[in-house]
């Protein structure tokens, strides 16, 4: 079955950037998204790509998609400690959000 | 704005019990998800339905059933609660689009 993948932990420092990565085997992907997970509570779609587009950029978010290697990455430009949280990729097949793969999930520190 | 409430964000039960765990969703969205989230496993679909009285498995079935009567609500039920059901519950929505609304979650404890 399809199986998408991300490192458990990722620290930054405030300011910085942070680049969370996500791979993913479903080559039939029409989307893929981001979805933050503040503690206590669910799941909150940040952005998303189409499976044509190689970048999105969303104010201080930018994506990018590399269809070959099946690589996704989230690029979050000057962090705040307000973005420590952990962050799912997450494919979807053909059809949309009828039905997601989520990844591991990527806890991010942001340290002052 | 969406919202999805679920039943309860705490729950302890014996093991053994039978469990219900309800979200309901105001949106009057088709599409209604039923996952496990634990750490390091990251969210697992347990159950889904794409209408009313429909359902599909999904990854972990086993050990769970799912009631959906109403468009807006679907039931998670746990016949006989047993320790490695221990865990956080979260249930979502969706039209056919890409977004699905996820609710606060239900942290479900059996001992």
């Amino acid at each position: 079955g399809e199986d998408v993948e991300q490192s458990l932990f990722l620290s930054v420092r405030e300011g910085d950037s942070s680049v969370i990565n996500c791979t993913y085997t479903d080559s039939s992907s029409t989307y893929l998204y981001w979805y933050k997970q503040e503690p206590g509570a669910g799941l909150q779609l940040l952005t998303y790509i189409f499976s044509n587009m190689d970048m999105k950029q969303d104010q201080r978010l930018t994506v990018l998609l590399n269809k070959k290697d099946k690589h996704l990455s989230l690029r979050i430009a000057d962090t705040q400690t307000g973005d420590s949280a952990i962050y799912f990729c997450a494919e979807s097949g053909a059809g949309g959000g009828n039905k997601l793969t989520f990844g591991t999930g990527t806890q991010l520190k942001v340290e002052l | 704005d969406v919202k999805v409430t679920q039943s309860s964000r705490y729950l302890v039960k014996r093991t053994g019990e039978k469990v219900f765990l309800e979200c309901v969703q105001d949106m009057d969205h088709e599409n209604m998800f039923w996952y496990r989230q634990d750490p390091g496993l990251g969210l697992r679909l347990i159950y889904f339905s794409y209408d009313v009285k429909m359902k599909e498995k999904g990854d972990i079935p086993e050990g769970y059933s799912v009631s959906r009567e109403k468009k807006e609500r679907f039931s998670l039920i746990l016949e006989s609660a047993s320790t490695n059901q221990t865990s956080m519950y979260l249930c979502a929505s969706s039209t056919y689009s890409y977004e699905q609304y996820f609710g606060p979650g239900t942290r479900l404890t059996v001992t």
